[in-house]
């Protein structure tokens, strides 16, 4: 089936420093999204992206929807402890109408 | 809103029990997803709705599950008997424009 490659699988890194994560693909996408897990939770949508090229931010989260279609990045500035999550990007595949294509997941760790 | 809930959080069960999992959507989305996340298989799409219809429930494991969505506010997915290897969470979802908003899941244990 349909794959998204993201990376990197962790991250371990010191609180304040940043983080940058990204998923490719060889398919085209009409849509990128990106979503937070915590433990115990539903993943949750930080950012979701709608054309080609758009960067949008939302706190110290920023994401790009690739301007090929095929790829996406999310990056984190000076993280903190409550970032701690496993990060998630998700697109809807140009053929695939309104189901959604996950990637395998960041799971990124802070240390105070 | 009061986003996407779910019931129950939790279920024990034991094999060969009928289980049924509950969803209302965010009021106005006319997609619903239901997903399975296990740590070997990662987040699996079981079937989705538009506007209250089926559109594709491929990622149905076998006629064990079955969903039903009756009106735009609730959705069920039953699992008829159910199996260890069923155990896992089970996420609902809903959406307008693209962008999936998820509840809190089912924690589903089969012993």
């Amino acid at each position: 089936g349909q794959q998204l490659n993201q990376s990197p699988q962790s991250m371990f890194i010191q609180e304040g420093e940043d983080v940058s994560m990204n998923c490719t693909s060889s398919s085209i996408f009409n849509t990128w999204l990106w979503y937070k897990q915590e433990p115990g939770e539903g993943p949750v949508l930080l950012i979701a992206l709608y054309k080609a090229g758009e960067l949008t931010s939302n706190g110290r989260l920023t994401a790009q929807f690739g301007i090929t279609r095929k790829d996406s990045f999310l990056n984190i500035s000076a993280s903190i402890p409550s970032d701690v999550g496993i990060y998630f990007c998700a697109g809807q595949i140009e053929t695939s109408g309104s189901r959604l294509t996950f990637g395998e997941g960041t799971q990124l760790t802070v240390n105070p | 809103d009061a986003g996407v809930i779910q019931s129950p959080r939790h279920e024990v069960t034991e094999m060969g029990q009928e289980v049924t999992l509950r969803c209302k959507p965010i009021s106005g989305h006319d997609y619903l997803f239901w997903y399975r996340q296990t740590m070997m298989r990662g987040l699996e799409l079981l079937i989705y709705f538009n506007n209250n219809v089926p559109i594709d429930d491929s990622g149905m494991p076998e006629d064990r599950f079955s969903a039903k969505m009756p009106n735009a506010s609730f959705s069920t997915l039953k699992i008829q008997p159910s199996e260890p290897r069923d155990s896992a969470v089970y996420f609902c979802a809903s959406s307008y424009l693209g962008a999936e908003y998820f509840g809190p899941g089912t924690r589903l244990t089969v012993t």
